[in-house]
């Protein structure tokens, strides 16, 4: 069972355009959200995390919307740029345990 | 965010050969570290968590025969694919955790190819 979805798989943006990326989980125990950005032939980077006492979190053009009673939470790309395009992945876990990561979105921005 | 290398970054094999890939983290004393398996276009598929000082902790599905996980000390942990097969074939990642916070941060991979 996938313990967290994420949507939609492929995602294509004009450059200085708006990319959103949602995720939804189901186990109320969860107590970390991290998002990883993914270039082609590289490792996971963390991009931002957010923990579920707060309903948004910002840095610079990145934003994680955190909706608790819906179970979901989205990343929000502002601006965005050809150099965005990557694969991103929501993660969520609970006390520091095991990660349970989506399935990922390929993000791409057109010039 | 901390620091994790990988060696190799990429390896060719002949199938029936083994090989090691070395996870170090750099900058802080890792208690905890995970080894991932990506196959193109994937998610990452958490095959083992590995404790410095005790016997890893291996997914379901996974063999902790063909998969040897070595963690012993607390900066590096090493993965053996043993008897590789084509099948085996993949991009394998490890991140690591430490006690005072629930970050997991990845290493930059290595790409395994089995002739």
């Amino acid at each position: 069972q996938q313990q967290v979805k994420q949507s939609p798989q492929s995602l294509i943006v004009q450059k200085g355009g708006i990319s959103i990326i949602n995720c939804a989980y189901e186990n109320t125990a969860f107590d970390y959200f991290p998002w990883y950005q993914q270039f082609p032939g590289k490792g996971p980077a963390l991009l931002i995390a957010i923990r579920p006492d707060v309903s948004e979190k910002k840095e610079g053009r990145f934003t994680i919307s955190f909706n608790k009673s819906a179970k979901q939470f989205s990343l929000h790309i502002m601006d965005s740029q050809p150099g965005d395009s990557a694969t991103y992945f929501c993660a969520a876990s609970y006390s520091g345990n095991q990660f349970y990561f989506g399935t990922g979105t390929s993000l791409t921005v057109i010039p | 965010g901390a620091v994790v290398s990988q060696h190799p970054s990429w390896v060719i094999c002949k199938s029936g050969t083994s090989v090691k890939i070395e996870c170090r983290s750099l900058d802080f004393q890792a208690t905890t570290m995970f080894w991932y398996r990506q196959f193109p276009k994937q998610s990452l598929m958490l095959m083992a968590t590995s404790n410095e000082g005790s016997k890893a902790t291996y997914e379901q599905g996974v063999e902790k025969d063909k998969f040897l996980i070595n963690h012993a000390s607390l900066t590096l942990s090493t993965l053996t694919v043993t008897s590789a097969h084509p099948e085996d074939s993949s991009f394998y990642i490890c991140s690591t955790r430490s006690s005072s916070y629930n970050e997991q941060f990845f290493g930059p991979g290595t790409r395994l190819t089995v002739l």
